[in-house]
């Protein structure tokens, strides 16, 4: 399978424990894509990568949240000190088009927390 | 944000044309105009883009209005596998893309 993937598909947690998510992107997309989506809510845009360079982090909801793309291929995102607000869907997207922007999503870490 | 305006739900009957319609008056002349869809349970899924010319694809058809301050995606045949959310957004030179609500389609068998 050559589309996005995301790990773990669930995950629980109690409240103040760390959590990381990871995305493996399409082979060669460029650019990577980290979005938050809550019950009933379209998805949040938190952060995205061109290659390894962090393009726009301002959009990550606190200094609990950070994200790493090291070697311009796979990324993670990192929680720290979750808290029971930080429960939704993380999902990930990769793209290789600069200006029409194609996102190809993956089917997104669950996260909940306790 | 590039801000667009959606009706929350729409419902449509199976094998029968569906218009969803999007305003984003706001628009810049380098927006591109992109609609996704999410099926439950699943990450959204690219439907079509445009800039400024009607487009057609496999999916769907989108109509631009002159003045870019309004389009809607055009489902030619409603199927029961087309309910999903479906979102308009606008690019900001391509490199990122803001979610509204979108509208949440019901297809009536």
């Amino acid at each position: 399978d050559t589309g996005v993937s995301q790990n773990p598909r669930h995950k629980i947690t109690k409240r103040g424990q760390n959590v990381t998510f990871r995305c493996d992107p399409i082979s060669e997309h460029n650019r990577l894509y980290w979005y938050r989506q809550t019950l009933g809510q379209g998805p949040e845009f938190l952060t995205y990568f061109q290659n390894e360079a962090q393009l726009e982090k301002s959009r990550l909801l606190s200094d609990r949240f950070s994200a790493e793309r090291p070697k311009g291929s796979f990324s993670t995102l990192e929680i720290q000190r979750t808290e029971q607000g930080d429960s939704a869907m993380y999902l990930c997207a990769s793209s290789s088009r600069l200006v029409t922007g194609e996102l190809f999503f993956g089917e997104g870490s669950r996260l909940t927390v306790l | 944000d590039a801000k667009t305006t959606q009706p929350n739900s729409m419902e449509s009957n199976e094998e029968e044309p569906v218009h969803l319609p999007c305003n984003h008056s706001t628009i810049s002349g380098t927006d591109y105009i992109h609609w996704y869809r999410q099926l439950p349970s699943q990450g959204p899924e690219y439907v079509i883009h445009g800039l400024t010319s009607n487009v057609n694809n496999r999916m769907a058809s989108l109509a631009i209005a002159e003045d870019r301050k309004s389009s809607t995606l055009i489902l030619h045949r409603a199927t029961l596998r087309d309910a999903a959310v479906y979102y308009c957004i606008l690019s900001q030179g391509g490199n990122q893309f803001y979610f509204g609500t979108g509208t949440s389609l019901t297809v009536i068998p």
